[in-house]
């Protein structure tokens, strides 16, 4: 069974700094999807930003980037010109390409990020 | 497009009884997965539905079961109720890209609270 292990249950930024969330998982897959959600106190799950493992090149959404090892199996988030409304609990997930497990999205427990003004 | 509803928002049940969540996917989604999320065991797969067929089931007691309609709109329903079925119940969907589940969108939840 795949996990995913966020080591960094808070981080704090100051507004308009750069932060990086950690994320690694454990699979035996060699295709799979991750994903950065975001959960604001509002409880509404927004996806962030997601990477398919077979592209080398590392997505990009606007302040958002990610920085994918596929042979490390780490996956991080970096914020830049972080904003207070970045200020959520941050969720790295993972997900299987084929099969029953394909259904399914596997989390970290998350890490709470907040934004100092 | 409108997002992923969910009703109730709040829910207030005692032990034992049973409660009934709905879920209404983004327009033209046909998959839909239910989430349980809770401070001690963060957030756990509970089942995804395509087609009005439940596809693959998390590791939950039979008491949690669901179902999904022609129109996609989907339910979840909890029977005996217990203290720690407490949670935030989410509902998420996604369109089917080439026989894959694409990218899964979120409703803004159901808190159930069971006293």
């Amino acid at each position: 069974a795949q996990t995913v292990t966020q080591s960094q249950p808070e981080m704090s930024v100051q507004e308009a700094e750069t932060v990086t969330l950690s994320c690694t998982y454990d699979t035996s897959e060699s295709d799979y999807y991750l994903f950065w959600y975001k959960q604001p106190p509002s409880r509404q799950m927004i996806l962030v930003i997601r990477q398919e493992a077979y592209k080398q090149q590392n997505a990009t959404e606007n302040r958002f980037s990610v920085n994918f090892q596929k042979a490390a199996k780490s996956f991080s988030l970096k914020i830049s010109d972080s904003q207070l409304g970045d200020a959520a609990m941050y969720f790295c997930a993972y997900r299987s390409v084929r099969g029953g497990s394909n259904y399914k999205l596997t989390f970290g427990k998350g890490t709470l990020l907040t934004v100092n003004p | 497009k409108a997002g992923v509803t969910q009703t109730p928002r709040y829910l207030i049940k005692t032990r034992g009884q049973q409660v009934t969540l709905s879920c209404s996917p983004i327009s033209g989604h046909r998959s839909v997965s239910w989430y349980q999320q809770t401070p001690g065991q963060g957030l756990q797969f509970l089942f995804e539905y395509f087609s009005e067929t439940q596809r693959n089931k998390g590791n939950f007691p039979g008491r949690f079961s669901g179902r999904q309609f022609s129109n996609s709109r989907s339910e979840m329903n909890v029977s005996t109720l217990e203290l720690g079925d407490s949670a935030l119940y989410l509902c998420a969907s996604s369109f089917l890209l080439a026989g894959v589940i694409d990218t899964q969108y979120f409703g803004p939840g159901t808190r159930l609270t069971v006293l």
